[in-house]
């Protein structure tokens, strides 16, 4: 069965600090691989996908970057934390074909400082 | 482009009171819905989807019919339990709306 690995669960960063969140997917091979940021009272907020191996959409700009090292690998990275990347980052995979339901993360609760 | 309206909360219930939660769209062509259901502190888990006009999704006595005539997906449940707190969202291709925080009280 397939299963995603998000890590770490909680975080608290300085402001100026980097970010480094890890998430990984097994039992599957080439996914869609997302990252989603959760704000209170906004919902949930598409940040990056990715359908291959160092291949990355960006939905919106902002302080973030995405990389795709390997098939099920998905990281999202900032070189220097602002006090607005608060929030509950989650990653998420579908099988590669459209219109079908997105398996998430236990998610990242990121607190800024 | 796509998007997902869906009713605010919070919803605040008795148990075993009846739950309606709406959700409208617009999108290109004939996409897939879904509802998802996230418990507090966990990620979202998919709790039913349709895939084509007229279809109805259901699952631990939600339902949700896909209208393709009112652009609507919604949420319903005829009776709801303690354990059906959490918040819910609505979602087509990698749109969500902002979700619903439901409450149900004993």
């Amino acid at each position: 069965s397939q299963t995603i690995h998000q890590w770490p669960a909680t975080l608290v960063q300085p402001v100026g600090s980097p970010l480094s969140l890890e998430c990984t997917v097994e039992g599957t091979s080439n996914p869609n691989l997302y990252w989603y940021r959760q704000a209170a009272g906004r919902g949930l907020q598409l940040l990056f996908y990715s359908v291959g191996i160092g291949q990355i959409s960006s939905e919106v700009p902002q302080n973030l970057s995405a990389s795709r090292p390997q098939d099920r690998q998905f990281i999202l990275s900032s070189k220097k934390l602002l006090l607005s990347d608060s929030g509950f980052y989650l990653c998420a995979w579908s099988v590669r074909s459209r219109g079908v339901e997105a398996f998430f993360g236990q998610g990242t609760r990121l607190t800024v400082v | 482009g796509d998007s997902v309206t869906q009713m605010e909360g919070p919803v605040t219930l008795s148990e075993e009171a009846c739950l309606t939660i709406n959700c409208t769209y617009t999108a290109t062509g004939y996409p897939s819905l879904f509802w998802y259901v996230q418990y507090p502190g966990e990620g979202l888990q998919l709790l039913l989807k349709a895939t084509k006009a007229d279809d109805k999704g259901s699952n631990k006595g939600f339902e949700a019919t896909y209208r393709k005539e009112t652009t609507s997906f919604h949420l319903e449940k005829g009776s709801v339990q303690v354990s059906d707190s959490a918040v819910y969202f609505c979602a087509l291709r990698n749109v969500f709306g902002k979700g619903t925080k439901l409450t149900v009280n004993p």
